[in-house]
């Protein structure tokens, strides 16, 4: 069991270029998220999915985009990044209950 | 809306126990969940709790009282690498997100 994974690890964009994110996990988890952490900040909600073709907007959705096509992926997307959008993104999965798995995070900096 | 209120910093001795409370008002309440995450890393579950009580793993228990919308993380025999960030979150509901706390830093001192 990979849990979850993320792809990159790091990435570093021009300002106004795009990218994205992919996140799989293995554990036929129904719920995904992708959240955005700050220094010395907690965990902000930017998308999530209850389920394969379905998605949700988060505390901070704007300028990002997400697809769910397929259950055990989950896909983050920045149309024209922004120096704001520098920042550690985790994907996470769950189960009904509140065991939460994290992946391992993508360091994002715009210049 | 919803709240959950956990201290910003905790300091411990090493070798003690030390207690991190969470409080919660929440629209509704299926259980109380913690994670742990060290500076550069990434949030790792450590305890889930549905029931009132306390849930013993190892070193690390967590106890929830739902009437008094209430839990906490006791960490016992502190080790150094246990300084860390702690977050409480709570299960509103199968298809609403957690709702994480701030979370407590730890800082573990000889």
């Amino acid at each position: 069991n990979a849990g979850v994974t993320q792809t990159p690890k790091f990435r570093v964009l021009k300002t106004g270029q795009s990218m994205t994110l992919l996140c799989a996990q293995d554990m036929n988890h129904e719920y995904m998220y992708w959240y955005r952490q700050d220094p010395g900040m907690g965990l902000r909600l930017i998308h999530y999915s209850v389920g394969e073709g379905t998605t949700a907007k988060g505390e901070v959705p704007d300028g990002y985009n997400v697809s769910r096509l397929k259950k055990q992926n989950f896909l983050l997307g920045l149309e024209s990044a922004a120096p704001s959008q520098t920042s550690v993104y985790f994907c996470a999965s769950r189960l009904l209950t509140g065991e939460q798995y994290f992946g391992p995070g993508t360091r994002l900096t715009v210049t | 809306g919803q709240s959950l209120e956990q201290p910003s910093e905790v300091t411990a001795v090493e070798g003690a126990i030390v207690q991190i409370n969470c409080t919660y008002q929440t629209s509704g309440f299926y259980g109380l969940s913690w994670y742990q995450q060290h500076d550069g890393g990434a949030p790792t579950f450590l305890s889930y709790n549905a029931l009132d009580g306390l849930e013993e793993t190892g070193r690390f228990s967590s106890f929830l009282s739902r009437s008094d919308s209430y839990g906490y993380l006791l960490l016992q025999e502190l080790q150094m690498k246990d300084s860390a960030s702690y977050f409480c979150a709570v299960t509103i509901s199968g298809n609403t997100p957690l709702v994480f706390g701030k979370g407590t830093r730890l800082s573990v001192i000889a």
